[in-house]
């Protein structure tokens, strides 16, 4: 089966600097989409950045960018001149893509990134 | 977020209540998905649909029934409520690039 792991429970990290959390998966397809949702204190999920496996280049968002490493299935998120508003809980997301309703979203546990002013 | 909104945003019951919570989408999206939230866990599904009255399990179904019957209404009961059942409670949709979309989650608390 699937799995996603975050092995950072919390971050932190000074305004205007860059941080970045850390995402292993494991799988054994070749063909899948990696996201990571960000969580503020509001409880609504927002998509940050999505990367498919088939393209090499990684994927960037403004300040958010990713370093996907498909061999060491690695996917980790950089966010750049942190703000304030980036302070949340940050959720690393696996799916295969095969279509359908089957490819469901497997989560890892999440990383609460605290911005210090 | 805009095309899906669960009912309602807070809600306390007693053990042993059954419970239903309200997805509804504007997106005439096939698939629906229901999931929850605890500390430590991330988010996990519990159902998910693919047409009305097309539904199946998740990894954590035990103790949760779900019925679809039009397209844009995705219900999740708890027939019998614990306290383990004491959640944060997500319904999304799949989006076109391949993500999800959620709605902005029911907590539930059993005492």
């Amino acid at each position: 089966a699937q799995t996603v792991t975050q092995s950072q429970p919390e971050m932190s990290v000074q305004e205007a600097e860059t941080v970045t959390l850390s995402c292993t998966y494991d799988t054994s397809e070749s063909d899948y989409y990696l996201f990571w949702y960000k969580q503020p204190p509001s409880r609504q999920m927002i998509l940050v950045i999505r990367q498919e496996a088939y393209k090499q280049q990684n994927a960037t968002e403004n300040r958010f960018s990713v370093n996907f490493q498909k061999a060491a299935k690695s996917f980790s998120l950089k966010i750049s001149d942190s703000q304030l508003g980036d302070a949340a809980m940050y959720f690393c997301a696996y799916r295969e893509n095969y279509g359908g309703a089957t490819n469901k979203l497997i989560f890892g546990t999440g990383t609460l990134l605290a911005v210090q002013p | 977020d805009a095309g899906i909104t669960q009912s309602p945003r807070h809600k306390v019951t007693e053990t042993g209540t059954p419970v239903t919570l309200r997805c509804h989408q504007t997106e005439n999206h096939r698939y629906m998905y229901w999931y929850r939230q605890d500390p430590g866990h991330g988010l996990r599904l519990i159902h998910y649909s693919y047409g009305v009255k097309d539904t199946d399990k998740g990894e954590v179904s035990d103790g949760y029934s779900v019925s679809r019957s039009k397209t844009e209404d995705f219900l999740l009961t708890l027939e019998s409520a614990t306290s383990s059942q004491t959640s944060v409670y997500f319904c999304a949709i799949s989006d076109p690039r391949g993500g999800y979309t959620f709605g902005s989650g029911t907590r539930l608390t059993v005492v």
